[in-house]
């Protein structure tokens, strides 16, 4: 397997322009996660999926934030609209079983410039 | 809530030394699982070790074993004859059985030479 794949690695962008993150996870995983990643806060989850359906959304910051998961194999995080204090690294990560390892994609490093 | 608290942000030790990462956390389920993860910089997330919360046994992987104490939510890891390679971040996390997983702001190793 490819493991969990995000696109894309890197993304700069104005303030004020929409983003939207990419993440395939594992295939048979049922559990999908999102994390945002900073030195100030550590790896914050701001939502996951449990067989495509959110569970807890309670991590997303902002109503600038959305996250969807139209099917096993696809999920996305978009942003509308982009601001500077948005930019950190974004980790997808997808689990078949609570008692099993949770695979991470490479992470999308994003800049808001 | 369900949180995870690391408290030293930076660490060194020594090659061929001993250190002990800490790690307290919060929840109030009784079945959940712990981890602890490295991350080098090349941004790839690695699991280092897992624990069971049902198991009072230390869980123990070749140089890196931990020190599990229920009552007191405490998951501290300790790394015996530090290497070079085991220069990195290092995130202890929790995983409950409705897969919420949450992790910890990270602490930064440095092993010196």
């Amino acid at each position: 397997d490819a493991g969990v794949i995000q696109s894309p690695r890197h993304e700069v962008t104005e303030m004020g322009q929409e983003v939207t993150l990419r993440c395939k996870p594992i295939s048979g995983h049922n559990s999908l996660f999102w994390y945002r990643q900073t030195m100030m806060r550590g790896l914050e989850l701001l939502i996951y999926f449990n067989n495509n359906v959110p569970i807890d959304d309670s991590g997303m910051p902002e109503d600038r934030f959305s996250a969807k998961m139209p099917n096993a194999s696809f999920s996305t995080l978009k942003i509308q609209p982009s601001e500077p204090r948005d930019s950190a690294v974004y980790f997808c990560a997808s689990t078949r079983r609570f008692n099993t390892e949770a695979f991470f994609g490479q992470g999308t490093r994003l800049t808001v410039v | 809530a369900q949180t995870v608290t690391q408290s030293q942000p930076e660490m060194s030790v020594q090659e061929a030394e001993t250190v002990t990462l800490s790690c307290t956390y919060d929840t109030s389920e009784s079945n959940y699982y712990l981890f602890w993860y490295k991350q080098p910089p090349s941004r790839q997330m690695i699991l280092v070790i897992r624990q069971e919360a049902y198991k009072q046994q230390n869980a123990t992987e070749n140089r890196f074993s931990v020190n599990f104490q229920k009552a007191a939510k405490s998951f501290s890891l300790k790394i015996s004859d530090s290497q070079l390679g085991d220069t990195a971040m290092y995130f202890c996390a929790f995983i409950l059985n409705n897969n919420d997983m949450r992790f910890g702001a990270g602490t930064r190793l440095t092993v010196k030479p």
